[in-house]
């Protein structure tokens, strides 16, 4: 089992400019969520995709957008950057079941703003 | 709604010492508690998590942490420190919402002397 796997694991931008990460979910889960993490930070949840549909969402603005395939990956998609989007970006998944389960995170993608 | 606090920013200890990371959470229910770890640009590492039951639970590397109700704390503890347990550690909480939207605090970074 891989694991949670993401991509790519380093990423420049340009301010205004727009930028897809992406992560595949370990194996059995169906659930991503996605967190961001600026630097000296804990991470900031900004959602979760189930079922091919944003299930919850933080506080981000509309500029952060996501999708879930059908295999249950995701992307995140993040329009208009501003400096302040530099950060590491970490996707988890975790199975949605009656229980609480734990969430598995990847090595994350760290974006750059310039 | 939920929140964790980690007062203490930086914390040195010596190699062999003992070690204990502070936690406080803030949630009306029954807490989800989990204790991650975060080496230099490396993504979470699950140490331990408490659902339910005994309120002293062990984790993994030598780590354990005890729920205390009534003083809202999740402390981590490890009885003799390794210098590779060098890291950034977090304390997280979950919410009983079916979501499993985790809230992190800001972080502990510990530092091992020699």
């Amino acid at each position: 089992d891989a694991g949670v796997t993401q991509s790519p694991t380093h990423l420049i931008k340009t301010r205004g400019q727009q930028v897809t990460l992406r992560c595949s979910p370990k194996s059995g889960h169906d659930t991503v969520s996605w967190y961001q993490q600026a630097l000296g930070q804990g991470p900031q949840f900004i959602f979760q995709y189930y079922e091919e549909e944003e299930r919850q969402r933080g506080n981000f603005p509309d500029r952060f957008s996501g999708h879930q395939f059908p295999n249950y990956s995701s992307e995140l998609n993040v329009n208009a950057l501003l400096l302040g989007d530099s950060a590491l970006y970490l996707c988890a998944s975790s199975q949605t079941s009656g229980t609480y389960n734990e969430q598995f995170f990847g090595p994350g993608t760290r974006l750059t703003v310039l | 709604a939920q929140s964790v606090t980690q007062p203490d920013i930086h914390i040195t200890v010596s190699e062999g010492a003992s070690l204990e990371l502070r936690c406080n959470y803030s949630y009306g229910a029954t807490p989800y508690l989990f204790w991650y770890v975060q080496s230099p640009g490396q993504g979470l590492q699950l140490l331990l998590k408490y659902f339910s039951g005994d309120t002293l639970v062990q984790g993994i590397k030598g780590f354990e942490a005890e729920f205390k109700r009534s003083q809202s704390s999740f402390n981590l503890r490890k009885p003799s420190v390794h210098w590779s347990d060098a890291a950034e550690y977090f304390c997280a909480v979950g919410a009983d919402t079916g979501f499993q939207k985790l809230v992190f605090g800001t972080g502990t970074r510990l530092l091992v002397s020699p």
